[in-house]
C-alpha cells in the first residue's frame, strides 16, 4: 500500500547550522508533496510544497528537494533558529485525491 | 481573519461515553477534512466533507464514528461508546471551494485532544 516515511525520527542541530530532514514515499502516482511544521500542542502549519514536475523549490530559509527516481523528498532549513524546533511532517497527494498521506514525522531540536 | 476553530481543545471521557468534536472552517471554506493523530505519529485521514455531503469517508472506522457538515453550523465528528484506543488528537482542516490538498491551501485547526479513561 502507499506510505510515506521518514529516515530519522529525531534530529538535533546547533543554532545557526543548516538542517536537512528526509522523507521517502512509495506511491509512484504521488505528484504533489507538502512539508508541515507542528509545534507542541498545535496543528500542522504549511511550510512549503512542490509538484512532481519540479525537483527543487525555495522559500524563505527553506528548500524542498524532490528526487522522483528514488522517491525521496527533503526539507532543508538554513540558519536554524530556536523557533524552528518542532516536528516536521512530509505529506503526499496525487491528482484527484482529496486526502493527504502523512509521514511519521521528524522531531527537530535546535541546541543553543 | 479567524482560522479553523476547533472545540473543545481537550475532552476527557470514560469508556462507553460519547465524544463530540466540533470544527468551524475558515470563512468562505466549504470543504472540511478530519484527521486523527496518535502520539508520536503522523496524521491519518479520516473523512472529507462538503456542506451536507460526505465525499470520502475511507479513513473512518466502520463502527462508532460518524461525521457531518450541516448547511448551518460547524462540522461534527462524533464517536460513540468511546474506548481507550480512541484517545488521540483530532484535527480538522478546511479549504476553499475550488482548491484542496493539491494546492497547499489546506488550513488546520489546533486540534481536539480526546482522552478516554
Amino acid at each position: 500500500g502507499e506510505s510515506v516515511g521518514l529516515h530519522l525520527p529525531t534530529l538535533s542541530v546547533q543554532e545557526g547550522d543548516n538542517s536537512i530532514i528526509n522523507c521517502a514515499y512509495s506511491n509512484s502516482a504521488s505528484d504533489y508533496f507538502i512539508w508541515y511544521k507542528q509545534e507542541s500542542g498545535k496543528g500542522p502549519q504549511f511550510i512549503i510544497d512542490i509538484r512532481s514536475n519540479m525537483d527543487k523549490r525555495q522559500g524563505q530559509r527553506v528548500t524542498v528537494l524532490l528526487n522522483k527516481t528514488v522517491k525521496h523528498l527533503s526539507l532543508q532549513i538554513a540558519a536554524t533558529q530556536p523557533g524552528d524546533s518542532a516536528v516536521y511532517f512530509c505529506a503526499e497527494n496525487h491528482e484527484g485525491a482529496q486526502k493527504l498521506v502523512f509521514g511519521q514525522g521528524t522531531r527537530l531540536t535546535i541546541n543553543p | 481573519n479567524a482560522g479553523v476553530m476547533q472545540n473543545p481543545r481537550h475532552l476527557v471521557r470514560r469508556r462507553g461515553q460519547e465524544a463530540r468534536l466540533r470544527c468551524s472552517p475558515m470563512k468562505g471554506h466549504s470543504h472540511v477534512y478530519w484527521y486523527r493523530q496518535l502520539p508520536e505519529e503522523g496524521l491519518k485521514f479520516m473523512v472529507y466533507l462538503q456542506k451536507e455531503n460526505i465525499i470520502d469517508e475511507s479513513g473512518m472506522p466502520k463502527e462508532r464514528f460518524s461525521a457531518e457538515f450541516p448547511k448551518e453550523g460547524p462540522s461534527i465528528l462524533r464517536i460513540q461508546q468511546v474506548v481507550r484506543g480512541d484517545s488521540a488528537a483530532y484535527f480538522c482542516a478546511s479549504s476553499l471551494l475550488t482548491s484542496g490538498p493539491t494546492t497547499g491551501e489546506l488550513f488546520f485547526g489546533e486540534g481536539s485532544r480526546l482522552t478516554v479513561l
